[in-house]
């Protein structure tokens, strides 16, 4: 069965610090995978993709994410967080083999909190 | 460019009555989603329209769920009569043709059944 697992329901980094949010995922097919981020009272926002390629993806904010297909992981990461990144972020998974290869499979989510 | 767009942003109504949300996609974009979140799960699919036809409703709960989407341009759906459990985020979403292509979001429709 598709799933998308965020093990930590929530990520605390001290402002400057390094801040990883971690990704796993499980599909029959090869997969495309998404991060997405919410702030509050806000959308849904697209942050960056894995396609295929190169496993560092670069996205918005500086974000980064590395796909490592061995591991079925997709961990986002930031070099040195701010404070105006704390929102609540989605993993998500598109199962190129499924019946619908559009449709997207998401975490639960974790809420990353940055302290100043 | 406007994004997607979802309307009403709040809704609270009593259980067994009706209610119609609305989405309006990025212009142009023939994908259209609906996504709903119910507290403490994680997001789900309801369906996928290609332009004015139904391409996955795999997701729609029960048929108290009925989405439309006139034209190929905005969607709507409406829940009839609405239940206690029908509470949470609708998200409605859209992207152009192509596997590749990323999803964007509207920001959501909290509906609340009491």
């Amino acid at each position: 069965a598709q799933s998308v697992a965020q093990p930590e329901d929530q990520v605390n980094v001290a402002e400057g610090n390094p801040l990883t949010v971690k990704c796993t995922y499980s599909v029959s097919g090869n997969p495309y995978l998404f991060w997405y981020v919410q702030y509050p009272n806000r959308g849904l926002q697209f942050l960056l993709k894995y396609i295929t390629g190169d496993n560092l993806v670069k996205g918005s904010y500086g974000f980064e994410a590395e796909f490592n297909k061995s591991q079925t992981s997709f961990h986002l990461k930031k070099p040195s967080a701010l404070v105006s990144d704390s929102a609540l972020y989605f993993c998500a998974v598109r199962d190129l083999n499924a019946g619908n290869n559009r449709k997207l499979i998401w975490g639960l989510g974790t809420s990353l909190a940055v302290n100043p | 460019e406007a994004g997607v767009t979802q309307f009403p942003s709040h809704s609270v109504i009593e259980k067994g009555q009706t209610v119609t949300l609305r989405c309006d996609p990025i212009s142009g974009h023939d994908n259209l989603y609906w996504y709903r979140r119910v507290m403490g799960k994680e997001i789900k699919f309801l369906l996928h329209f290609v332009k004015e036809s139904k391409q996955d409703e795999s997701g729609m709960p029960n048929n108290r769920f009925l989405a439309e989407r006139t034209g190929g341009t905005y969607s709507t759906l409406k829940v009839q009569p609405a239940e206690l459990e029908d509470s949470g985020v609708y998200f409605c979403a859209s992207s152009q043709v192509g596997l590749r292509t990323e999803a964007f979001f509207g920001q959501g429709t909290r509906l609340t059944v009491v």
